[in-house]
């Protein structure tokens, strides 16, 4: 069964720097991961897709790498902003059953 | 944004009730997801549909049913509402199932 693993549960970063934000997933035959952000009270909003085929997306501040044989996927976000606190949630996708992680809650210092 | 739609936002009911909760799309996607979240234990998959009239079970769909009769709505049914469905559902949509999904706003459900 697929397992989706983020670490750690909540991450405190002081403003202007980068971050990693980090995905573990139990079976490398997934089809895609994607990761999301969901602010406080709100849904999820997608921020990037990575195809199984493909090994990292990028979409402006914000690059997503992914490695099926170490079972790993990594959020990587430059030149944090307060605008950036959110969950992060991460989500592995097989045989039409998607399995989310529980998500990094991540705090951008001022 | 993707055009979903939940509704209602909130909900209060008593257990032993029927209740349905309904997702609308505008988008003509083919794939429709209901998601619960729960503190704790995160989204998990209900159940999802890959056309009108085609569903299939997620991961805790145990007390739910759904129906998609149109390829824009895709309703979520608690037959008989227990206090463990207390929880806020959401609504996701996908042109396919490689494809990036979409999530509505969310539903909040207290069964008292």
């Amino acid at each position: 069964k697929q397992e989706v693993t983020q670490i750690p549960a909540a991450l405190s970063v002081p403003e202007g720097e980068n971050l990693v934000l980090n995905c573990s997933f139990t079976d490398s035959a997934i089809y895609n991961l994607q990761w999301f952000r969901q602010d406080p009270g709100k849904g999820l909003t997608s921020l990037l897709l990575i195809q199984s085929s493909q090994r990292e997306q990028t979409s402006g501040r914000l690059n997503a790498s992914l490695d099926k044989s170490s079972g790993r996927s990594t959020l990587y976000i430059a030149a944090s902003q307060p605008g950036d606190s959110a969950t992060y949630l991460c989500a592995g996708n097989r045989d039409d059953k998607i399995i989310f992680g529980k998500g990094t809650r991540l705090h951008i210092l001022p | 944004d993707a055009g979903i739609t939940q509704s209602p936002r909130h909900k209060v009911t008593e257990t032993g009730t029927p209740v349905t909760l309904r997702c609308h799309q505008t988008e003509n996607h083919r794939y429709m997801y209901w998601y619960r979240q729960d503190p704790g234990h995160g989204l998990r998959l209900i159940h999802y549909s890959y056309g009108v009239k085609d569903t299939d079970k997620g991961e805790v769909s145990d007390g739910y049913s759904v129906s998609r009769s149109k390829t824009e709505d895709f309703l979520l049914t608690l037959e008989s509402a227990t206090s463990s469905q207390t929880s806020v559902y959401f609504c996701a949509i996908s042109e396919s199932n490689l494809a990036e999904q979409f999530f509505g706003p969310g539903t909040r459900l207290t069964v008292l």
